[in-house]
């Protein structure tokens, strides 16, 4: 298995700029978890997704950040306009809807905004 | 709403040292509990896992017993090595539920 695919695996735009982070979960999984992470607030969830529908997006930090599940094997985060306090590495992650739910992390994206 | 608190670090440990990772948490009903391990540039990995009162993860040498009189999931290993330096992640998942909830992570550096 290919385990947790995301991309790009880094990211460097300029303020005001639209960023797009893409994930492809492990097949078979039925969730899929966006998180942020920082040396200041350490890591985050910011939305995930069950069956391709968005269950809990409480940690989404604002407008500017939306995240989309078109199918089962692609889901994108978008932020629009981006800001330099959005500088983060993001994460995708994705587990099963039995047994412990673990959950398999992607290698992340760092994101810089300047 | 749930949560864990994890020791801060970094915890710096001399090779074949004994380490000792504290957690505890605050949660309703009988969350599982994981413990994750972070190494440098990469996503989090599962290091090991309990989901009921007394029993014990264990994994590459690292144990963790859930302890539900204490709240408690303490990360142990006996003797570590310079490649267990890594950032490590308390967790629980929420009963009934999907979501898990982090700790902030321990940063360990291990010596030669």
């Amino acid at each position: 298995d290919a385990g947790v695919i995301q991309s790009p695996r880094h990211e460097v735009t300029e303020m005001g700029q639209e960023v797009t982070l893409r994930c492809k979960p492990i097949s078979g999984h039925d969730y899929l978890f966006w998180y942020r992470q920082t040396m200041m607030r350490g890591l985050e969830l910011l939305i995930y997704f069950n069956n391709n529908v968005p269950i809990d997006d409480s940690g989404m930090p604002e407008d500017r950040f939306s995240a989309k599940m078109p199918n089962a094997s692609f889901s994108t985060l978008k932020i629009q306009p981006s800001e330099p306090r959005d500088s983060a590495v993001y994460f995708c992650a994705s587990s099963r809807g039995t047994g412990t739910y673990e959950q398999y992390f992607g290698p992340g994206t760092r994101l810089t905004v300047t | 709403g749930d949560s864990v608190t994890q020791m801060e670090g970094p915890v710096t440990l001399s090779e074949e040292a004994f380490l000792t990772i504290n957690c505890t948490y605050t949660a309703t009903g009988y969350p599982s509990l994981f413990w994750y391990v972070q190494y440098p540039g990469e996503g989090l990995q599962l290091l090991l896992k309990a989901t009921k009162a007394d029993d014990k993860g264990s994994n590459k040498g690292f144990e963790a017993t859930y302890r539900k009189e204490t709240t408690s999931f303490h990360l142990e290993k006996g003797s570590v090595q310079v490649s267990d330096s890594a950032v490590y992640f308390c967790a629980l998942r929420e009963t009934g539920g999907f979501k898990t909830i982090f700790g902030a992570g321990t940063r360990l550096f291990v010596k030669a």
